[in-house]
């Protein structure tokens, strides 16, 4: 079965850091680009940050550059989103999503977990 | 990069069908997208990937009720025999190198 579970949700201080994590299964994770994408309370979906299959490129929303890392771990499975200097308005439910095989749409999702800033 | 626009919110009774717009921005007409669904209360479900030219490819056990369409700049998403769990938010979402950008969803409401 294809399964994406996130894990490392926390509140935290504006100014502080967290690190989320992102389990995949059922899949060749190293065959996929791996995405962050995050929705604020209420609010509709934000792309947050993509790698590709072999971590060599990094792309980022404009809101989070200089602040977040994406990074994954191929013999884990695994894919990061290292957050720091958060802010208010990056509280949200993140989610990791897996990018298609032949173009960039995400076409697995995960439940996703939440990041509170106050 | 594209904007892809989308009204916020729709209705259509239990059993009909429905049909759900995304528009491209001008100078993107020809852009792929994809329909993501969310139910509420839970993570987004891949439904599609919709070319240009109308042809799409569903995501596993996604129902047949489920098909979409485009015209020129439009992207369509049409459910038929509408049911109650069908009540959700979807969004449109395109990419290009170096980026991704969903639409602003539209939340559908089964009457």
């Amino acid at each position: 079965e294809l399964q994406l579970v996130e894990s490392g949700g926390v509140l935290v201080h504006p100014g502080g850091s967290v690190t989320l994590s992102c389990a995949a299964s059922g899949f060749t994770f190293r065959g996929h680009r791996m995405t962050w994408v995050r929705q604020a309370p209420g609010k509709g979906l934000e792309w947050v940050a993509t790698i590709k299959q072999d971590g060599s490129v990094k792309d980022f929303v404009d809101s989070v550059k200089g602040r977040f890392t994406i990074s994954r771990d191929n013999a884990k499975n695994s894919t990061y989103l290292q957050m720091n200097s958060l802010r208010v308005e990056d509280t949200a439910v993140y989610y990791c999503a897996r990018d298609g095989s032949d173009d960039w749409y995400f076409d697995v999702w995960g439940r996703g977990t939440l990041v509170a800033v106050s | 990069q594209p904007v892809l626009t989308q009204s916020p919110s729709a209705s259509a009774s239990l059993g009909a069908s429905v049909k759900l717009t995304c528009t491209l921005s001008s100078g993107h007409s020809t852009n792929a997208i994809a329909w993501h669904q969310q139910q509420p209360g839970r993570g987004p479900r891949f439904l599609m990937k919709l070319n240009s030219d109308g042809s799409h490819d569903k995501g596993d056990g996604i129902p047949d009720r489920f098909s979409g369409s485009s015209s020129g700049a439009e992207r369509y998403l049409t459910i038929s025999s509408l049911q109650s769990e069908d009540e959700a938010d979807y969004y449109c979402q395109t990419w290009g190198t170096g980026f991704r950008v969903f639409g602003g969803g539209t939340k559908l409401t089964v009457l």
